[in-house]
């Protein structure tokens, strides 16, 4: 099977604008995590989504949204940029079935707001 | 509310020497922890995962994890470190759609 697959790897924005991330899950998995990765805060977890449903929500700003699609896949939009949201942001499937799943990381994407 | 702490930032230790990495957890329920391992530009691959069977966890590369309930802790551990584990380490609570919570991460140093 294959990975779990994030587009794009790398991104520069400016501050103000506006970011959407993409991410496509493991084949059959219907539940995608997002987090942010920053030097000084670690993985922070922003949300999940299942079967098109946001089911668990982080600590995060209003900002910061999502969605997912029939398919599974899953976007994050990040709107009027700040320089602290440069991170590394990642997702993550699992089948979404129950609570003790291992969850499966994609690659990343790197986003730097200048 | 739920927490790991991993106790040290910065580990480093002599190729071949045996590696530990601690972590402590706090959970109100009956946890789920997982072992992830971060090499530079890379996303998190699972190392091993405890779930409620053997205490004592075996994953891949050699590395292995025990859960003390009495002790609330889950330490990674390595007989004999290589070159190839210089990388970040995260221990995590929690596991499928729940709230996942990480740890500030350890970097491992491997010194040739």
């Amino acid at each position: 099977k294959a990975g779990v697959t994030q587009t794009p790897r790398y991104l520069i924005k400016t501050r103000g604008q506006q970011v959407t991330l993409s991410c496509s899950p493991i084949s059959g998995h219907r539940s995608v995590s997002w987090y942010q990765q920053t030097p000084g805060q670690g993985l922070q977890f922003l949300f999940e989504y299942f079967s098109e449903t946001q089911r668990n929500k982080g600590n995060f700003p209003g900002r910061f949204s999502g969605r997912q699609f029939s398919n599974s896949r899953s976007e994050m939009n990040v709107s009027t940029l700040e320089l602290g949201d440069s991170a590394l942001y990642l997702c993550a499937s699992s089948p979404g079935t129950a609570v003790r799943e291992t969850q499966y990381f994609g690659p990343g994407t790197r986003l730097l707001v200048l | 509310a739920q927490s790991v702490t991993q106790l040290d930032s910065h580990v480093s230790v002599s190729e071949g020497t045996p590696v530990l990495l601690r972590c402590n957890y706090s959970s109100s329920y009956s946890p789920s922890l997982f072992w992830y391992v971060q090499h530079p530009n890379k996303g998190l691959q699972l190392l091993l995962k405890y779930t409620s069977a053997a205490t004592l966890v075996k994953g891949i590369n050699g590395f292995e994890a025990e859960f003390k309930k009495s002790e609330t802790s889950f330490h990674l551990t390595k007989p004999s470190a290589h070159m190839s584990d210089a990388a970040e380490y995260f221990c995590a609570l929690g596991g499928g759609y729940q709230k996942v919570t990480f740890g500030i991460g350890t970097k491992l140093q491997v010194i040739p």
